[in-house]
């Protein structure tokens, strides 16, 4: 149990295009997801955690107007990486919570921009 | 002080050894506490939960979790190549939110 998938798993597009990022749990609801940035040799940098039915809460320095989150419902959320520039080439990484606390990660995308 | 505190390592140990990850963390309050396991280019995977103190042991994995110290360790026992990877210790964030708070990761090596 406690599987959570992530699409597409990379994805490489050129500067100024928009990015869509889907997040899922596949066996179990998820009220909270979380999404995750990684640079390389970097820890893992918390970008914002979703709740289903409400807005994005976006942690400190991380642009809502770039990142649109959307959960949409118990098992989906989406990452929007508008007007992708070659310095948001990441690791995005979402997470799920089967219970509180515990938190259960996607597979991860590998963004590209050129 | 960091609110998750991990020595960054590299840890090297050789194939059947002990290898023991250590991790501190700063609020008397938090309840939960994680081992993470992040294989390079990979994300992460937890491989254990604790939640009181004292030993919880899964296989070959043991955490430890001292509450009054403020510490929670790692012990993988007859260690394996396969288990060289990042060990990621997180706990849970202040003031009853969902989020985790992370430590920057050990490095571990396992040689043959």
């Amino acid at each position: 149990g406690a599987v959570v998938s992530q699409h597409p798993s990379r994805v490489i597009c050129k500067s100024g295009t928009s990015v869509k990022i889907e997040c899922r749990s596949l066996d179990f609801q998820a009220t909270t997801m979380f999404w995750y940035r990684q640079f390389p040799k970097q820890s893992l940098m918390l970008m914002a955690t979703s709740n289903e039915g409400s807005k994005a809460t976006y942690e400190q320095g991380v642009e809502k107007d770039k990142f649109l989150i959307n959960h949409a419902s118990l098992t989906l959320s989406t990452l929007t990486v508008t007007s992708a520039h070659p310095e948001d080439s990441s690791f995005y990484i979402c997470s799920a919570t089967l219970t509180v606390h515990e938190q259960y990660f996607g597979p991860g995308t590998r963004l590209t921009v050129t | 002080q960091k609110e998750v505190e991990q020595n960054s390592g590299p840890l090297s140990v050789p194939e059947g050894a002990i290898a023991s990850l250590n991790c501190t963390y700063s609020d008397r309050g938090s309840q939960s506490f994680f081992w993470y396991r992040q294989y390079s280019g990979k994300s992460p995977e937890l491989i254990m939960s604790i939640y009181s103190n004292g030993d919880k042991e899964d296989g070959r994995f043991t955490a430890q979790l001292n509450k009054a110290s403020q510490y929670v360790s790692l012990l993988i026992r007859d260690s394996q190549p396969s288990d060289s990877a990042t060990y990621l210790c997180a706990v849970n964030a202040k003031g009853g939110s969902e989020k985790l708070v992370f430590g920057k990761g050990m490095k571990l090596t396992v040689n043959p």
